[in-house]
């Protein structure tokens, strides 16, 4: 069972453009939804990451936008540069349940120079 | 700090062999994990622990144990490798209060 469903699979950007990125969740009891970047070789690192308590949470050219009564939550990252090139991840937890993560499938973005 | 470390990078068994990997986080963090990360896919949870002595099954336990004898390692032991178990394995740690994990580089994993 999939828990948390992730798309597009893969994206294209132009530099300077804007990559939006959506997941959906099922378990309701989900208290913590970080996404996670990963480059080749690597291991996951924590990009970002909110609670259903706020509806957007930004750091930087990321945006994280939540609707709970949708179970659904975005990345945006603005003004795309190559170096954001990577696989991101995004993965819900509750906090009661030892913090595990159920992963989405992930999406592969490339940005153009 | 070096945070989560694994060893060994890379290793290629032969179908039946055994082996263990190693994890250990020098950040005090209670919680400990295992995922596997089968190409073009996203991380599944093998098992966690949640102290030293206490572990659990996550979604892919099958083929797979784990021990925690202190709070700093969290081995994951292959018995009878077969090619399913070809993957990368990540070993993460979190605190108590935060839900961030932490994943160390990776252990590619072949077995043929």
């Amino acid at each position: 069972q999939q828990q948390v469903k992730q798309s597009p699979q893969s994206l294209i950007v132009q530099k300077g453009g804007i990559s939006i990125i959506n997941c959906a969740y099922e378990n309701t009891a989900f208290d913590y939804f970080p996404w996670y970047q990963q480059f080749p070789g690597k291991g996951p690192a924590l990009l970002i990451a909110i609670r259903p308590d706020v509806s957007e949470k930004k750091e930087g050219r990321f945006t994280i936008s939540f609707n709970k009564s949708a179970k659904q939550f975005s990345l945006h990252i603005m003004d795309s540069q190559p170096g954001d090139s990577a696989t991101y991840f995004c993965a819900a937890s509750r906090q009661a349940a030892g913090n595990k993560l159920t992963f989405g499938g992930g999406t592969r973005v490339l940005v153009k120079p | 700090n070096a945070g989560v470390t694994q060893t060994p990078k890379f290793r290629i068994l032969k179908i039946g062999q055994s082996m263990t990997l190693q994890c250990a986080q020098d950040m005090n963090h209670n919680y400990m994990y295992w995922y596997r990360q089968d190409p073009g896919m996203g991380l599944k949870l093998i098992y966690y622990s949640v102290g030293a002595g206490i572990t659990d099954k996550g979604e892919v336990p099958n083929g797979y144990n784990v021990s925690r004898s202190t709070t700093e390692d969290f081995p994951l032991r292959l018995e009878l490798a077969a090619p399913s178990q070809t993957s990368v394995y990540f070993c993460a740690s979190s605190s108590l209060s935060d839900g961030t994990q932490y994943f160390g580089p990776g252990t590619r994993l072949t077995v043929l």
